[in-house]
């Protein structure tokens, strides 16, 4: 199984700052055949399901704050949040779907400074 | 807007079979580019993903739960079910299903991302 580690568990951000969380995978989910890195981002609020944010990496879900984007390839990934709002207060997981069984990340938590 | 509703047993005594079901309106189950997963999340935890099933009903189920789970689609009824034997107390969660559609590249198919979840629901087992 792809094992997916994320960093850090938790981080408090300032309004209007910089969010950088990372993701890396055990092995890379970079398939050669199309050049696509096959990871996916999430938005999970309280009492909520998750909300899928990225995917393909750096392909930006239809409707998700062009605040949010997720770059990297390979095994090392980062979703960034360029102002963070007070909306963005959330656990956010990332997910490899190069292999099966899909694995995801434990999650970092995003809270306000 | 397609949408998902997961329901079922929420309380199952340890070592009986939890079964879930996942109705899917606003869309068409049938689509044979769909896949169906459940995915759990203990409380306070991170998120597990259990199986899917694909096309014509093939399954695919992660190892760590195989022996145990049955997922099956009833598409006159537009459902899905999640069927967990011999339960215990590490398997209390929030269960979630959700669809994901399939992307082919030259060399070969993927159910990659999720785009649709329902809201999930929590099943605790207690005797």
């Amino acid at each position: 199984d792809i094992v997916m580690t994320q960093s850090p568990d938790s981080l408090a951000v300032s309004l209007g700052e910089r969010a950088t969380l990372n993701c890396k995978s055990s092995q890379s989910v970079l398939y050669s055949s199309n050049n696509h890195n096959y990871l996916a981002w999430y938005q999970q609020k309280p009492g909520q399901p998750p909300k899928l944010l990225i995917y393909w990496a750096s392909t930006r879900e239809s409707g998700v704050p062009d605040r949010f984007s997720g770059s990297g390839s390979g095994t090392d990934f980062t979703l960034t949040i360029s102002s963070l709002q007070a909306e963005d207060v959330a656990v956010y997981y990332c997910q490899q779907y190069y292999s099966l069984p899909i694995t995801f990340g434990q999650g970092t938590r995003l809270e306000i400074k | 807007q397609l949408q998902l509703q997961e329901s079922g047993s929420g309380l199952v005594k340890p070592s009986q079979t939890l079964s879930l079901t996942c109705a899917v309106s606003g869309g068409s189950i049938s689509s044979g580019t769909y896949s169906w997963s459940w995915i759990r999340q203990p409380p306070g935890k991170g998120l597990e993903w259990i199986g899917y099933i694909y096309q014509s009903g093939s399954t695919y189920y992660n190892a760590s739960l195989k022996s145990r789970v049955t997922i099956s689609v009833d598409r006159s009824e537009s459902q899905v079910s999640l069927k967990l034997s011999s339960v215990t107390a590490a398997d209390t969660a929030v269960y979630y299903c959700a669809r994901s559609d399939r992307y082919c590249s030259s060399t070969s198919c993927r159910y990659p991302y999720f785009d649709y979840w329902g809201q999930g629901t929590l099943v605790t087992v207690s005797s």
